[in-house]
């Protein structure tokens, strides 16, 4: 079964340091993964996503992801993060099959401290 | 502008009452989704809807209900069967293509009074 985990609940780091929110799967085949950002009390917002080519996938905001498949990672990273970065972070991977719904890690909640 | 919309934002329910939420999207995404989320946790996936007139269980889907009669819509019902129903409600929509991601409201936070 297809599987994706977030192994910290908390990532702390000072404003204007490089952020790392890390995310290890398990799928059978090719995976399909996800970035999604909430803050509070909204929906979650689409970051980026990985399906196919470079290893190294930019999206919303200046965030970027690393595709690892030796490592099956897809670790989220900012160059210099900003307070206003602080959120709840949430890698999904697509479940494939007939059903193709996305499945979400437990999120990891970024505090950029001033 | 294309979009999911999810109202109310804010719903109170008295003990025993049944309550729906509304979710409707016109971005003519065949999928739809309802997700609970409780503070401190991640999402759980409480039904989903592939096509019309058709619906599938998640994993916690005891003491709610569904429909999907139109494309656009999927509302939720949290029936006085749901012990604790407290919790913010997200709904999503998504493209049945397996490289396209959902598209999530912006919430319905229920509060039992």
């Amino acid at each position: 079964a297809q599987s994706v985990a977030q192994p910290e609940d908390q990532v702390n780091v000072a404003e204007g340091n490089p952020l790392t929110v890390k995310c290890t799967y398990s799928v059978s085949g090719n995976p399909y993964l996800f970035w999604y950002v909430q803050y509070p009390n909204r929906g979650l917002q689409f970051l980026l996503k990985y399906i196919t080519g470079d290893n190294l996938v930019k999206g919303s905001y200046g965030f970027e992801a690393e595709f690892n498949k030796s490592q099956t990672s897809f670790h989220l990273k900012k160059p210099s993060a900003l307070v206003s970065d602080s959120a709840l972070y949430f890698c999904a991977v697509r479940e494939g099959g007939a059903t193709n719904k996305l499945i979400f890690g437990t999120g990891t909640l970024l505090a950029v401290q001033p | 502008d294309g979009g999911i919309t999810q109202s109310p934002k804010y719903l109170f329910r008295k003990e025993g009452q049944n309550v729906t939420l509304s979710c409707e999207q016109n971005l003519n995404h065949d999928a739809m989704y309802w997700y609970r989320q409780d503070p401190g946790q991640g999402l759980r996936l409480i039904y989903y809807s592939q096509i019309v007139n058709d619906f599938q269980k998640g994993d916690i889907a005891e003491g709610y209900s569904v429909s999907r009669e139109k494309k656009e819509s999927f509302p939720l019902t949290v029936t006085s069967a749901q012990k604790n129903p407290t919790a913010f409600y997200l709904c999503a929509s998504s493209m049945s293509i397996p490289t396209y991601g959902y598209t999530f409201g912006s919430g319905t936070r229920l509060t039992v009074v």
